[in-house]
């Protein structure tokens, strides 16, 4: 059973459009990460959310935390070309375990 | 300095052979992690070292062999491996801090990978 669900797995959409990307658990978190990565690349941190509500902004990328602090949410506005590539969520289990999400492979179109 | 380091990038090698991953960070991070990953998929949690001691081995087969000689480097000892352990080997660090009693790690920083193919 996987700890953290992605939604959608696959979305490939045009330059300029909007996107929502879901990370669900049935468990709570202390903090969840966002990461990016691209073919070939390690992860690259985007973002920590640690309080239950919170909302983060990084340019046109907008994440939030649940307020249970089980899900989070990524929110992409005007999407370009350079956004292409997999998103992950990703949770420290266990104190010491940072497990990701099942991810979200992204495709931006010109 | 942000980075975590890995060398090589790319390693191909023979069932036979014996050969070693190497991780490098000098953000004082005292927690460390070897991921490996397939194509398509997210990363895959094999080993945590927390104060260069073995915290966590995700029953991890034993041709894969982790080593940590100090707070700033992580080794991957292989030995015998199959052709299905080709993947991305990612290395990455994070801090360690205090939090509810317990020593807890936080965002991990990731390096660039190694691409092993077995032959």
């Amino acid at each position: 059973t996987q700890l953290l669900e992605q939604s959608p797995q696959f979305l490939s959409i045009q330059e300029g459009e909007n996107l929502t990307v879901y990370c669900n658990s049935s468990s709570v978190f202390s903090s969840l990460q966002w990461y990016r990565q691209e073919p070939g690349e390690g992860p690259v941190l985007l973002v920590t959310v640690v309080t239950g509500g919170e909302v983060k902004k990084l340019k046109r990328l907008t994440f939030q935390f649940g307020d249970a602090r089980k899900d989070s949410s990524l929110h992409i506005t005007a999407a370009q070309p350079g956004d292409t590539g997999l998103y992950l969520c990703a949770g420290v289990r266990g104190f010491q375990k940072l497990v990701f999400g099942t991810g979200t492979r992204l495709l931006v179109s010109p | 300095d942000t980075e975590v380091t890995q060398t090589p990038k790319h390693l191909v090698m023979g069932m036979t052979n014996k050969k070693s991953l190497k991780c490098e960070q000098h953000m004082g991070h005292r927690a460390m992690y070897w991921y490996k990953q397939k194509a398509k998929k997210p990363p895959e949690l094999m080993f945590v070292y927390s104060y260069e001691k073995l915290s966590i081995n995700e029953s991890v087969p034993s041709r894969f062999s982790p080593e940590c000689p100090n707070s700033s480097l992580l080794n991957l000892h292989l030995h015998a491996l199959q052709p299905e352990d080709s993947a991305l080997y990612l290395c990455a660090s994070s801090q360690s801090k205090v939090g509810q009693g317990r020593l807890m790690n936080t965002e991990a920083f990731f390096g660039q990978g190694t691409r092993l193919t077995v032959v």
